[in-house]
């Protein structure tokens, strides 16, 4: 009972830019939106979270909808590292101890 | 960075054996880690919720005394398989963010565990 709904998988040319979707439909107010991506044989590894405003670090952009049912993580030119699961979960506000459901991500292939 | 260690990598047990899986928070104290598996080709499960000094909270359909989870200390946990059969054979993962904040997890490498 995954919260989040993803596409199974993308594809994107190396350098060019990749927007990966993500609907949350259910969100509450206290959620935040967090994206992870995932290697295989490896743990996910932390890529960008936010709440309502879309958010930038030196790995991706986070665009978030105006009414939060939906965000879109943005990898601005794709490298043959960005190759990876990208889960998209949601993590309840102001408390490390809430859990959070995967769902099944989106699996992205980036061509040379 | 914060970072969470996950020992061992790898595991090769046989069948009946009981295998413990550490996960540790090196950097940061966490009244919470969370332990997933994952089977190939799959998403992660959360199987339990790891709490400092109190019983872990178990997912539904998640043997309790299948998968022993002690959270002894504020930067350890431990996951034990016991009695662990083929089907458990599976890759292991933990988590966890810093105490009394609502920042990213933080996740172990994983633990590939094969029984024999």
């Amino acid at each position: 009972d995954a919260k989040t709904t993803q596409p199974n998988s993308m594809e994107s040319n190396e350098e060019e830019p990749v927007h990966l979707p993500c609907n949350h439909s259910t969100i509450s107010g206290t959620d935040y939106i967090h994206w992870y991506r995932q290697l295989p044989s490896q743990g996910p590894e932390y890529v960008i979270h936010g709440l309502t405003s879309n958010v930038n670090n030196r790995m991706a952009s986070l665009a978030i909808a105006e009414d939060r049912k939906s965000s879109t993580l943005i990898l601005h030119r794709a490298t043959l590292r960005d190759a990876a699961v990208y889960y998209c979960i949601l993590r309840p506000y102001n408390t490390n101890a809430g859990k959070s459901t995967f769902g099944d991500g989106t699996t992205l292939t980036v061509k040379p | 960075g914060a970072v969470v260690s996950q020992h061992p990598s790898r595991v090769i047990c046989k069948s009946g054996t009981s295998v413990k899986i550490e996960c540790r928070s090196l950097d940061f104290q966490a009244t919470t880690m969370f332990w997933y598996r994952q089977f190939p080709k799959q998403s992660l499960m959360l199987m339990a919720t790891s709490n400092e000094g109190s019983k872990a909270t178990y997912e539904q359909g998640v043997e309790k005394d299948k998968f022993l989870i002690n959270h002894a200390s504020l930067t350890l946990s431990t996951l034990t398989v016991t009695s662990a059969h083929p089907e458990d054979s599976s890759f292991y993962i933990c988590s966890a963010s810093p105490a009394g904040t609502n920042e990213k997890l933080f996740f172990g490498s994983g633990t590939q565990l094969s029984v024999l």
